[in-house]
């Protein structure tokens, strides 16, 4: 199947620090999402991208749709602690229906 | 506010037990899915369905069954449950004909414990 790279796999970082993460792939996609997991809870959307280039912010959250189409980055600036979860990416193939593929996850723990 | 709901958070059940997981979802959604979530592995999908009575095998539909009989609800199934099965399983629903988003809108999860 196809496959999405998510790193870094886990952070732990300082309140009020940025944090950067990033979903590659060697498949060409024509969505990005990016989801987030509070424990015990399912995924919440937090920010989609539709096309090449896009840039798009939600509140502290910014996201790109990298301009090869294989790549986004997800960026939290100034965390707190209610950041703390698992945060996924996911991208759309046409080519593969409705269905999205998965990153694996970037556990977040925000030390406050 | 609740807009996909999976009826069992918890389960406990026994190697070769039935377990039924139900979902319903009150978007008027085209799509649902199951995926099965484990550590370090994300998301995997099981099983999806576009339509009433419709199915289409995911990544890892072995020891798995569907049922969509109605349009809000898509039930999965584990004929003959076992500890490999232990895990997190998450309903999702999408497409809005209306407005043509086709955004994943997940439930909350139920955590299944083979013993």
């Amino acid at each position: 199947g196809q496959q999405l790279n998510q790193s870094p796999q886990s952070m732990f970082i300082q309140e009020g620090e940025d944090v950067s993460m990033n979903c590659t792939s060697s498949s060409i996609f024509n969505t990005w999402l990016w989801y987030k997991q509070d424990p015990g809870e399912g995924p919440v959307l937090l920010i989609a991208l539709y096309k090449a280039g896009e840039l798009t912010s939600n509140g502290r959250l910014t996201a790109q749709f990298g301009i090869t189409r294989k790549d986004s980055f997800l960026n939290i600036s100034a965390s707190i602690p209610s950041d703390v979860g698992i945060y996924f990416c996911a991208g759309h193939l046409m080519e593969y229906g409705n269905k999205l593929v998965f990153g694996a996850g970037t556990i977040l723990r925000v030390k406050s | 506010d609740v807009k996909v709901t999976q009826s069992s958070r918890y389960l406990v059940k026994r190697t070769g037990e039935k377990v039924f997981l139900e979902c319903v979802q009150d978007m008027d959604h085209e799509n649902m899915f199951w995926y099965r979530q484990d550590p370090g592995l994300g998301l995997r999908l099981i099983y999806f369905s576009y339509d009433v009575k419709m199915k289409e095998k995911g990544d890892i539909p072995e020891g798995y069954s569907v049922s969509r009989e109605k349009k809000e609800r898509f039930s999965l199934i584990l004929e003959s449950a076992s500890t490999n099965q232990t895990s997190m399983y998450l309903c999702a629903s999408s497409w809005d004909r209306a407005t043509g988003a086709n955004v994943l809108t997940f439930g909350a999860g139920s955590r299944l414990t083979v013993l």
